[in-house]
């Protein structure tokens, strides 16, 4: 069973780089593209973007110039940074599994709370 | 870009009864990249239609989902008390992601 799990500070300062990680159990983190998709508190679902491990990746247009993902493939798990943050990044980040098949992320890790503040 | 605008923001309801969420696209897209989410109180979304139609598994077939072109809809013929959340569209082309703003189905 696919399992996604991210992990990472709760609160961030101001200015400074928002760093999570999704880690990747019962698939192989070198099939699929692997998504980052936040959640503002009370508020709808804002896609971040997608990294393959062949190192194809895209991002929101809005957020292009502050993020950047990796895939560890050895230890099979996905990474986020997000860099100059303020509190507008304040959101829970879920990882999500994309499914080529269905076109839709099939499976998502249960979120975490990044809190922006000083 | 492509914006997907859902209506009504709120939808309340009845268990029993009939719940017709709607995703409009800023222009005409393909079926097959239109998804559907629900997300309940303190959890993840989970995927519900994939392909504008095609239920994803574990979900009774209480929830259709249709539409082509511009106009999408998702459909809770007969709600149950676990039905009661939040229903995302999504869709994907060109390497991006939009989600629509959401509809809360909440209890009458």
């Amino acid at each position: 069973q696919v399992q996604l799990q991210e992990s990472g500070p709760g609160l961030v300062k101001p200015s400074e780089t928002l760093s999570l990680i999704c880690s990747v159990s019962g698939a192989s983190s070198s099939t699929h593209y692997w998504n980052w998709i936040r959640q503002p508190p009370g508020k709808g679902l804002e896609w971040i973007g997608f990294i393959h491990y062949t190192g194809n990746t895209r991002s929101h247009p809005s957020l292009y110039s502050r993020v950047s993902m990796s895939v560890d493939t050895s230890r099979n798990y996905v990474s986020l940074n997000v860099n100059s943050v303020t509190a507008a990044d304040t959101a829970v980040y879920y990882c999500a599994r994309w499914s080529e098949d269905q076109r839709a992320f099939d499976y998502w890790g249960q979120g975490t709370l990044v809190t922006v503040s000083s | 870009d492509i914006v997907l605008t859902q209506a009504p923001g709120t939808l309340s309801l009845s268990p029993g009864e009939r719940a017709t969420v709607s995703c409009r696209a800023s222009q005409s897209i393909s079926s097959r990249h239109l998804a559907w989410y629900q997300q309940k109180l303190g959890q993840a979304p989970r995927l519900l239609i994939y392909g504008a139609s095609s239920r994803a598994t574990g979900f009774p077939d209480r929830f259709s989902g249709s539409g082509s072109g511009t106009d999408f809809t998702l459909t809770i013929s007969r709600l149950e008390p676990e039905d009661f959340a939040v229903y995302y569209c999504q869709h994907y082309d060109n390497s991006e992601v939009t989600f629509g703003g959401g509809t809360k189905v909440e209890f009458k």
